[in-house]
C-alpha cells in the first residue's frame, strides 16, 4: 500500500540556517504529495503541494521538488526563522486509495 | 469564517464515560474525516465518510461511532472511554474521496484526557 518515511526528529537549528526535511514515499501510480506544517496547539495547514513529477511547489520560502525517480519530495528552506518552529508532515494522496497518508511528523525548533 | 470548526477543543472525562465530539465544515466539500494524533503527534486516520456515506473505517474499536447528519457535519461519539482514548482528535474535510490531489482542511482540534 501507498506509505510516506520522513526523517525523524526533533530538528534543531539557529535562525538563518538552511533545512531540508527527507521526505520518500511509496505508491503505485501518480500520487500528489503535500507538505503540512503544526504549529503548537493548531491544526494541520497545507504549507504547498505537488501533483506531478518535476513539479515544484513552493510557499512562504519553503519548497519541494516532486522527484520520481528517486520518489522523494524533501522540504527545503534557505534561512529558516523561530516562527518556522512547527511539526512538518509530508503526505500523498492518490486516485487508487480512498485517504492521504501521512509520514511521522519532523518537529523543527529554531533558536535565536 | 472558520473553515472546519470542531467543539469542544479541550474535553476531559472519567474513564468509562460517553462524550462527542462535533465538526462542521463550511467549504462544500463532500468529504470528510476523523484522525487521531497521539502524544508523538503520529496521525492515524480513523474515519472518512463521503456525501454521509462511512468510505473508511480503519482499525478502530466499535466503541467509537461517527455520525454525518448532513455532509457538513461529521460528528464522532465516543463510548466507555479508556485512558488510551487521551489524544488530540482533528477533523478534516476535502473535496474529492481522499485522492485526485486534493488538500485536506483541518479543524483546530479537539484534545480529550481520560483520567
Amino acid at each position: 500500500g501507498n506509505s510516506v518515511t520522513q526523517m525523524e526528529g526533533p530538528v534543531t537549528l539557529s535562525e538563518e540556517a538552511f533545512l531540508t526535511i527527507n521526505c520518500t514515499y511509496t505508491a503505485t501510480g501518480y500520487p500528489s504529495l503535500f507538505w503540512y506544517v503544526q504549529y503548537p496547539g493548531e491544526g494541520l495547514q497545507l504549507l504547498l503541494k505537488a501533483t506531478k513529477a518535476d513539479d515544484k511547489g513552493s510557499n512562504k520560502g519553503f519548497e519541494a521538488t516532486y522527484r520520481k525517480e528517486t520518489t522523494s519530495f524533501h522540504l527545503e528552506k534557505g534561512s529558516v526563522q523561530v516562527s518556522d518552529s512547527a511539526v512538518y508532515f509530508c503526505a500523498l494522496s492518490s486516485y487508487n486509495n480512498n485517504d492521504m497518508r501521512f509520514g511521522a511528523g519532523t518537529r523543527l525548533t529554531v533558536k535565536p | 469564517d472558520t473553515a472546519v470548526s470542531q467543539t469542544p477543543k479541550y474535553l476531559v472525562t472519567q474513564m468509562g464515560n460517553d462524550k462527542s465530539i462535533k465538526c462542521e465544515q463550511n467549504l462544500g466539500h463532500d468529504t470528510m474525516y476523523w484522525y487521531k494524533q497521539d502524544s508523538k503527534k503520529f496521525l492515524k486516520i480513523m474515519f472518512s465518510y463521503n456525501n454521509k456515506e462511512l468510505i473508511i473505517n480503519e482499525t478502530v474499536p466499535n466503541r467509537f461511532s461517527p455520525k454525518s447528519p448532513d455532509k457538513a457535519h461529521l460528528n464522532l461519539h465516543i463510548n466507555s472511554l479508556e485512558l488510551g482514548d487521551s489524544a488530540v482528535y482533528f477533523c478534516a474535510s476535502s473535496q474529492e474521496v481522499g485522492g485526485g490531489g486534493d488538500e485536506q482542511f483541518f479543524g483546530p482540534g479537539t484534545r480529550l484526557t481520560v483520567l
